[in-house]
């Protein structure tokens, strides 16, 4: 069966960076794009972008360029996600999701159970 | 802010059936598919409805989604307890080439 198995919590001082790791099975890794989508606590889904496992390829949402980067590990089937410059907005559960593109659509079938990142000094 | 609009809460009575909104605009809603995600308490979101009307695998013929140009409708039906959760729709968006996700609809069963 399909699992993606996220990294444990992770506590952080502000102007840190972070880096949560996603490891997939039950799939071929390299066929799914993986992307990462965050929740404040209380708060909504914020998508922060995607990551092709086979050709390294990304894509990043305006709000988290320059901040972020999501990379991958082919022979461990893992993609992860690093967020730098860490502040206390970025407290958060960050989620990873296997993605399926569709000609008008691009929807998220598989989730990680989530990992807390808090940012405290 | 969201763009895609959601109204916070919804509620109804075991049995009822409610429905739940989400309001966008030509270059996401009105151009791709809706797509609506379960988020039971602690848990992580569970795809629920995709391509604005089908259901995976598992999900019950409670659940029905529809779409009329550039708004969307998350319907319940045959309301039960455990469906209380919070309800997100989405919806990939032409012009900032990324996902929009609604603010979140938190569904109460009394």
């Amino acid at each position: 069966q399909v699992q993606l198995v996220q990294s444990g919590a992770e506590v952080k001082k502000p102007g840190a960076s972070v880096k949560v790791s996603c490891k997939a099975s039950g799939y071929t890794f390299s066929s799914y794009d993986i992307t990462w989508v965050r929740q404040a606590t209380g708060q909504g889904l914020e998508w922060m972008g995607w990551m092709n496992p086979n050709s390294g390829n990304t894509g990043y949402a305006q709000k988290f360029q320059g901040r972020v980067t999501m990379t991958r590990n082919t022979s461990k089937n893992t993609v992860y996600m690093e967020l730098s410059s860490l502040r206390s907005e970025d407290t958060a559960v960050y989620y990873c999701a296997r993605v399926m593109w569709e000609q008008l659509g691009y929807y998220f079938d598989y989730w990680g159970q989530g990992t807390l990142v808090t940012v405290s000094s | 802010q969201s763009v895609l609009t959601q109204p916070p809460s919804a509620s109804g009575t075991p049995v009822q059936r409610v429905t739940i909104s989400c309001s966008g605009s030509i270059s996401n809603i009105g151009s791709n598919y809706v797509y609506w995600y379960q988020q039971l308490p602690g848990t992580a979101p569970r795809l629920l409805i995709y391509r604005n009307n089908q259901r995976p695998s598992g999900v019950p013929d409670r659940f029905s989604g529809s779409k009329s140009g550039t708004s969307a409708s998350l319907a319940i039906s045959g309301l039960r307890s455990e469906d209380e959760a919070d309800y997100y729709c989405a919806a990939w968006d032409d012009r900032l080439s990324g996902v929009l996700f609604g603010g979140g609809t938190k569904l109460t069963v009394l």
